[in-house]
C-alpha cells in the first residue's frame, strides 16, 4: 500500500528566512506532484515531477525529487507572506493500471509572518 | 482555459437524504476522480473512472457510489448521508498520462 508523509506538518517562518518541506513515499512511483491550497480554495498545481533527480523551479519555490530514496523536497527561498498556504505532495499511485489517481500526504500548512 | 467544474459549491442535507454531487471537465479527458478533503487526513481516494461506465474504487469508497455516463461528466452519489460525510469534496481529471491533473473548486457538505 503507498503512503504518503510529508513534515513537518506546520511550519512557521519569518519573512526572508529558508525551509524545505520533506515529502517521503513508501513504493515506487514514477510521478510526484506538488499542490498549493489556499484557505477555502481549490487546488492548484505547482510541480509535476517524472524523473529521478527532476528539479523544477517557480519563483522562491524549487521542488526536487530522488526516486531511489523516495523523497521530495520542497524548497521556499527567501519567503514572503504570499506564500503562506497549504502545500500537499502527491504521489501516482496504481489503482486498476490508471495513470492520473493521486496518493496524498496530509499536508504542510504554511505561515510566513513579517 | 482548462476546467472542472463542481455545480454545488456549498450544500447543507439532512440525514438520511440522497445526495447528488456533479463533476463536468471539458477537456475530454479519460480520468476523472472524486477525493474528499478532512482537516488533519489530506485528501483520500473515494473512487475513480478511467472511461465511460467504467468506477473503480479508492481508499473509501463506504456509503458512496459514482456514475459515469458520460465522457464529461463525473456523479459522486450519497445513497443516505450520514453525519461523519459533512466534508469538501474535491473532483479532479486528468488525459491518459496522468501528467497533469486538474481540480474543481471544491463542494463543501454539511450533513445535519
Amino acid at each position: 500500500e503507498l503512503k504518503v508523509e510529508q513534515n513537518p506538518l506546520f511550519l512557521s517562518m519569518q519573512e526572508g528566512k529558508n525551509y524545505t518541506i520533506y515529502c517521503n513515499y513508501s513504493t515506487t512511483s514514477d510521478r510526484l506532484y506538488w499542490y498549493r491550497q489556499d484557505p477555502g480554495k481549490s487546488l492548484e498545481s505547482l510541480f509535476v515531477l517524472l524523473s529521478n533527480g527532476a528539479v523544477k523551479q517557480e519563483g522562491r519555490l524549487m521542488a526536487s525529487l530522488d526516486t531511489k530514496a523516495r523523497l521530495s523536497t520542497l524548497h521556499i527561498t527567501a519567503a514572503v507572506h504570499d506564500l503562506s498556504a497549504t502545500y500537499f505532495c502527491a504521489v501516482g499511485g496504481n489503482y486498476g493500471g490508471s495513470q492520473g489517481n493521486l496518493i496524498f500526504g496530509k499536508g504542510t500548512k504554511l505561515s510566513v509572518k513579517p | 482555459d482548462v476546467k472542472v467544474t463542481q455545480s454545488s459549491r456549498y450544500l447543507v442535507k439532512r440525514t438520511g437524504e440522497k445526495v447528488f454531487l456533479e463533476c463536468v471537465q471539458d477537456m475530454d479527458h479519460e480520468n476523472m476522480f472524486w477525493y474528499r478533503q478532512d482537516p488533519g487526513l489530506g485528501l483520500r481516494l473515494i473512487y475513480f473512472s478511467y472511461d465511460v461506465k467504467m468506477k473503480e474504487k479508492g481508499d473509501i469508497p463506504e456509503g458512496y457510489s459514482v456514475s459515469r455516463e458520460k465522457k464529461e461528466r463525473f456523479s459522486l452519489i450519497l445513497e443516505s448521508a450520514s453525519t461523519n460525510q459533512t466534508s469538501m469534496y474535491l473532483c479532479a481529471s486528468s488525459g491518459p498520462s496522468g501528467n497533469t491533473i486538474y481540480f474543481g473548486e471544491g463542494s463543501w457538505l454539511t450533513v445535519v
